[in-house]
């Protein structure tokens, strides 16, 4: 149990486009999920954090208008980077938890984003 | 400023051998939890330790945690070359529900064949 997915697994764009990645959890219904972004060869640095119907919590530092969060249901949350610039690229990683799962965070498998 | 430090930055072994890997964090924490990384995927939970809990053990994995000395180890013994990942600790130090995990900087093993 506790699988998430997340789509596009990479995706290539232009600059000043806007990438939407999803983010689901499969068997289980995830109250909150949460966004990270790594670069490579670095550790994960958290974005924000969403409950599901309510607006997303984002970190210090973390333009809320540039990265557009949305937790519509208890198994989908969507991050869409807005007019990404180069250096947005970037691996982002959802992760998921609630129900019984609430003390763990179960982590999808990353979309890797290149804008070019 | 990251949670947790992992140490060393980068390990390299030879098969067979067992791996010990440090983190320390800096506040009080509810929890502490391990996770690996391949190269480009996504995480792995490999095991939680509460912040009663002083020892667990998962297969070939030793967790301890130390809440005096703010830090944690996680030992794989008898290593293989499957084993070859980032290692990541993760604290939960929030007081609400959200269970917001911080993560430290990782540590790359190596386990060669």
């Amino acid at each position: 149990g506790a699988v998430v997915s997340q789509h596009p697994s990479w995706v290539i764009c232009k600059s000043g486009t806007s990438v939407k990645i999803e983010c689901r959890s499969l068997d289980f219904q995830a109250t909150t999920m949460f966004w990270y972004r790594q670069f490579p060869k670095q550790s994960l640095m958290l974005m924000a954090t969403s409950n599901e119907g309510s607006k997303a919590t984002y970190e210090q530092g973390v333009e809320k208008d540039k990265f557009l969060i949305n937790h519509a249901s208890l198994t989908l949350s969507t991050l869409t980077v807005t007019s990404a610039h180069p250096e947005d690229s970037s691996f982002y990683i959802c992760s998921a938890s609630g129900g019984s799962y609430s003390y763990e965070q179960y982590f999808g498998p990353g979309t890797r984003l290149t804008v070019t | 400023s990251q949670q947790g430090e992992e140490d060393p930055q980068a390990l390299s072994i030879q098969e067979g051998e067992n791996a010990t890997m440090n983190c320390s964090y800096k506040t009080s924490i509810n929890n502490l939890q391990w996770y690996r990384q391949n190269s480009g995927r996504g995480l792995v939970h490999l095991i939680l330790i509460r912040s009663n809990e002083r020892e667990k053990h998962s297969g070939r994995l030793r967790v301890t945690l130390d809440t005096s000395k703010k830090s944690s180890s996680l030992l794989i013994t008898a290593s293989r070359a499957a084993d070859t990942a980032s290692y990541f600790c993760a604290t939960d130090a929030s007081g609400g529900s959200n269970y917001k995990l911080t993560f430290g900087k990782g540590t790359l093993l190596t386990v060669n064949p």
